[in-house]
């Protein structure tokens, strides 16, 4: 059964900062990996998508990287605003007709002014 | 339409009692999912549909739960019996096709609370 966890479960910086935010993943087997953020009452907005064929893709300042192998993926956020603030999750795919993902528990980022 | 919608986005009810949450996908899509996503326990996926049958059902976290769409369209998901364990937010799903390549697009969520 796969296993998503995201550590910590908060993280507060101060504007500018370039921050990384990790989510690691217990079954390699996975199809691909996503990036979501979530503000408070709302619901989920993709960010990135990577295919278990890429190793990274990049939107704007953030680049999101895949490691397979070591299970573990990466959100990068260049620059940090407090318009960032938010919950970011990560989510991975098993692949086959049933893309059910499988979420971690995200990491509240909080960027202060 | 636009997005994913989801209605009511907010629901309290008393224990006991049964409650239905709906959810419109984004039109021409025909897969739709269910979560939930509770406090300690993040988001977890309840249910699956390819157009209007549920090949996976293994999330749903007991008899109580049941949904189904109609017209591969829209999607009723209903708890009878309301519980406390039950209060959470509900988020609804959908793609263009079934399958891990198709990405999900999200609607704003129902809100239960059950006093």
């Amino acid at each position: 059964k796969q296993e998503v966890t995201q550590i910590p479960a908060a993280l507060s910086v101060p504007e500018g900062e370039n921050l990384v935010l990790n989510c690691s993943f217990t079954d390699s087997a996975i199809y691909n990996l996503q990036w979501f953020r979530q503000d408070p009452g709302k619901g989920l907005t993709s960010l990135l998508l990577i295919q278990s064929s890429q190793r990274e893709q990049t939107s704007g300042r953030l680049n999101a990287s895949l490691d397979k192998s070591s299970g573990r993926s990466t959100l990068y956020i260049a620059a940090s605003q407090p318009g960032d603030s938010a919950t970011y999750l990560c989510a991975a795919t098993a692949g086959g007709a049933n893309s059910k993902l499988t979420f971690g528990k995200g990491i509240t980022l909080s960027v202060r002014p | 339409g636009a997005g994913v919608s989801q209605s009511p986005s907010n629901k309290v009810t008393e224990k006991g009692k049964d409650v239905e949450l709906r959810c419109d996908p984004i039109s021409g899509h025909t897969a739709l999912y269910w979560y939930r996503q509770s406090l300690g326990q993040g988001l977890e996926f309840l249910i699956y549909f390819q157009g209007n049958s549920a090949p996976d059902k293994s999330g749903l976290p007991s008899d109580r739960f049941s949904a189904e769409r109609t017209g591969g369209s829209v999607s009723t998901l209903t708890i009878q019996r309301t519980q406390q364990e039950d209060s959470a937010v509900y988020l609804c799903a959908s793609s263009w096709g079934w399958g891990a390549r198709y990405e999900q697009y999200f609607g704003p969520g129902t809100r239960l609370t059950v006093t």
